[in-house]
């Protein structure tokens, strides 16, 4: 069975460093989102991305965040300066259509 | 008033219990309705996805949409231990992409 492929499952980063996480798409799906989950919390949006541009963002999705396919291939995350507080889960999903959401197995992120 | 509410629980039923797991909402707009199904330090799981109000069922799994008591439902018949996980309620509205905004999740445990 496809599934939406995340790497890696665990990073861990100081504070200040750029982190970029990895998302391998289910074939043919056409729309990409992130999500994260502190832990202990709810699983939060963060962005939704489709025809190679973002449709929608949340406001944690601020000027430290972006998203890209730079192969046509892999959907990436790309947090520039890292903080404390971005430690999380954050779950890569994708669907063919707008009305789905196959997730990912999250990429741990720890912001020491 | 949180938009979208759920018992955290625990909550624990004997093998072969009839599950009940519930969430309430605020926002009237929403109109698609998921269950997703998450194990520790997993991906969420899509168990079941309706559209507007009514039943859905799915082999063991029933989804019901209450709109007029912005209120659904998720009901697991003859449970497993392997049922033991956290479920999350998702929704989103009918328009634009799918941002979905999560439930905090119920635990369950099935114990043999």
């Amino acid at each position: 069975e496809p599934e939406v492929t995340q790497t890696p499952s665990h990073q861990v980063t100081q504070m200040g460093q750029e982190v970029i996480l990895r998302c391998v798409p289910i074939s043919n799906h056409l729309y990409f989102y992130w999500y994260r989950q502190i832990l202990g919390q709810k699983v939060e949006f963060l962005v939704s991305f489709y025809n190679n541009e973002i449709s929608e963002k949340s406001e944690i999705f601020d000027d430290q965040f972006s998203v890209e396919r730079p192969d046509g291939s892999n959907f990436t995350l790309k947090i520039r300066s890292t903080k404390l507080e971005d430690s999380a889960m954050y779950f890569c999903a994708t669907g063919r259509e707008n009305t789905e959401a196959f997730f990912g197995q999250g990429t741990r992120l720890t912001v020491v | 008033q949180k938009e979208v509410e759920q018992d955290p629980g625990p909550l624990s039923v004997p093998e072969g219990a009839i599950v009940s797991l519930n969430c309430t909402y605020s926002n009237s707009a929403f109109q698609y309705f998921m269950w997703y199904r998450q194990y520790s330090r997993k991906g969420p799981e899509l168990l079941m996805y309706t559209y507007s109000s009514g039943n859905k069922e799915d082999g063991r799994f029933t989804a019901q949409v209450d709109k007029s008591s912005k209120y659904i439902s998720l009901f697991i018949r003859d449970s497993q231990p392997s049922d033991s996980a956290t479920y999350l309620c998702a929704m989103r509205l009918n328009t634009g992409f799918q941002k979905l905004v999560f439930g905090t999740g119920t635990r369950l445990l099935v114990s043999p």
